[in-house]
């Protein structure tokens, strides 16, 4: 596609439920990065896939977060038992990869909501 | 953890009138990014330095780097109301993930 697609774009979820969150790069961009922004606040680092490299997990905040990215396309972060610290907008990006010299290209993200 | 530091936090100018947002970071960086946010959802990539070059162009915006500061600026020149958004800098490592910051809001009054 033309961009980056997240969907959906709104979810609203009860505490405790899990929720999935999907993103499709650009095709051909190697590198896909999950970030997360809570209101008024910067970018945080979730996760970065690169080819069929293994990913560096390095950001996810505990081990309800995971991440998964299929035939090197399409990534789906999954959330479970969802907590209220949790709401957030979770933004998807891809690039070209590691070659230097290319910036990000982001979706226009996931607004979570957990009542 | 945030590397990149954007001062000021908010600006006000007049439409017409140049913005200038500043960038310090901590550790060595293999290039400099800014984006810009409108509405809170998706970033947009603006500009992108590497570690070896000083300066560069791109329509009305100008970004200087200074790594032996840790420092960067972004200059707008003859804002519109259009450029008010949130502008963010961000660093790449040698690990090919960008650090953000928290970001600098710009208002442009008509």
């Amino acid at each position: 596609g033309a961009g980056v697609s997240q969907s959906p774009s709104n979810k609203v979820t009860e505490k405790g439920k899990d929720v999935e969150l999907r993103c499709d790069p650009i095709s051909g961009h190697t590198a896909l990065y999950w970030y997360r922004q809570s209101l008024g606040q910067g970018l945080e680092f979730l996760i970065y896939f690169q080819g069929n490299s293994a990913p560096d997990k390095s950001g996810l905040p505990s081990d309800r977060f995971s991440a998964e990215r299929t035939g090197g396309s399409v990534s789906t972060l999954t959330i479970q038992r969802t907590q209220q610290e949790d709401s957030a907008v979770y933004l998807c990006a891809s690039s070209l990869g590691q070659t230097d010299g290319y910036g990000y290209t982001f979706g226009s993200g996931t607004r979570l909501t957990v009542v | 953890s945030q590397q990149g530091e954007e001062d000021p936090q908010a600006l006000s100018i007049q439409e017409g009138e140049n913005a200038t947002m500043n960038c310090s970071y901590k550790t060595s960086i293999n290039n400099l990014q800014w984006y810009r946010q409108n509405s809170g959802r998706g970033l947009v990539h603006l500009i992108l330095i590497r570690s070896n070059e000083r300066e560069k162009h791109s329509g009305r915006l100008r970004v200087t780097l200074d790594t032996s500061k840790k420092s960067s600026s972004l200059l707008i020149t003859a804002s519109r109301a259009a450029d008010t958004a949130s502008y963010f800098c961000a660093t790449r490592g040698s690990n090919y993930k960008l650090t953000f910051g928290k970001g600098t809001l710009l208002t442009v009054n008509p």
